[in-house]
């Protein structure tokens, strides 16, 4: 059970989009609809922005949004604002029960 | 409103067991949809899975971890522990207790709390 990989780092202007990818195999990322995605502030608590690849919890701006494709899903975050600085998770289930996580993307806005 | 507080000493020694205490207020750990869990950071890196509980006890493990691994639940205390046995440095990071809706995703995380091992 590998972590899923994530580009290290991306970075965008004020008002643009960007995508994060969360790759993974066909035992994980490619064989469930299990995927979801957390935005996580040095020092606190990660936060849930987008559960079973693309479902928005409540409260979560609709400028994120998920997807994905065959093994690889993404992360969308349109209308980038300063607030949305932050390094992105994403997780996988598995299978039996368990779940793996990337390595983690820290998103710079401009 | 749902918190989460993880508590337990923040240095262990080298071969010795790491304990950590999460507890839950504001929802019932009985909750038929929820489980229990622990992730952890360590420094400069990524979230790593350690497991989770549900409320009867049914456990899940990390297969990396699976052998030291023990979490379990105190539904009387509301609040769930997480015991790491033979640590070592490599076990060193901030660990991070959270509900699971259906198993798959984290809805609602702790502030975490470092753990650091050395002698």
């Amino acid at each position: 059970q590998s972590a899923l990989t994530q580009p290290a780092s991306v970075s965008g202007s004020p008002g643009q989009s960007i995508t994060i990818s969360c790759t993974g195999t066909s035992t994980d990322v490619g064989k469930y609809n299990l995927v979801s995605w957390y935005q996580h502030y040095p020092g606190k608590g990660p936060k849930l922005v987008i559960y079973e690849i693309s479902k928005r919890p409540s409260g979560i701006s609709n400028r994120f949004s998920g997807s994905k494709s065959d093994n690889t899903a993404s992360l969308t975050i349109s209308g980038l604002q300063a607030e949305d600085e932050a390094n992105y998770y994403c997780c996988s289930y598995a299978g039996s029960n368990t779940l793996v996580f990337g390595g983690g993307t820290k998103l710079t806005v401009l | 409103q749902l918190q989460l507080q993880e508590s337990g000493p923040g240095l262990v020694k080298p071969s010795e067991t790491l304990s950590l205490t999460c507890s839950v207020s504001g929802v019932s750990v009985r909750g038929n949809n929820y489980y229990w869990g622990w992730i952890r950071q360590p420094p400069g890196k990524g979230l790593e899975w350690i497991g989770s509980v549900f409320y009867t006890g049914s456990t899940h493990y990390s297969p990396s971890l699976k052998s030291r691994v023990n979490i379990s639940v105190d539904t009387s205390q509301s609040q769930f522990s997480l015991r790491l046995s033979s640590v070592s440095a490599a076990d060193t990071a901030v660990y991070y207790c959270a509900r699971f809706r259906t198993g798959s995703y984290s809805d609602f995380w702790g502030r975490g709390t470092l753990v650091t091992v050395s002698s």
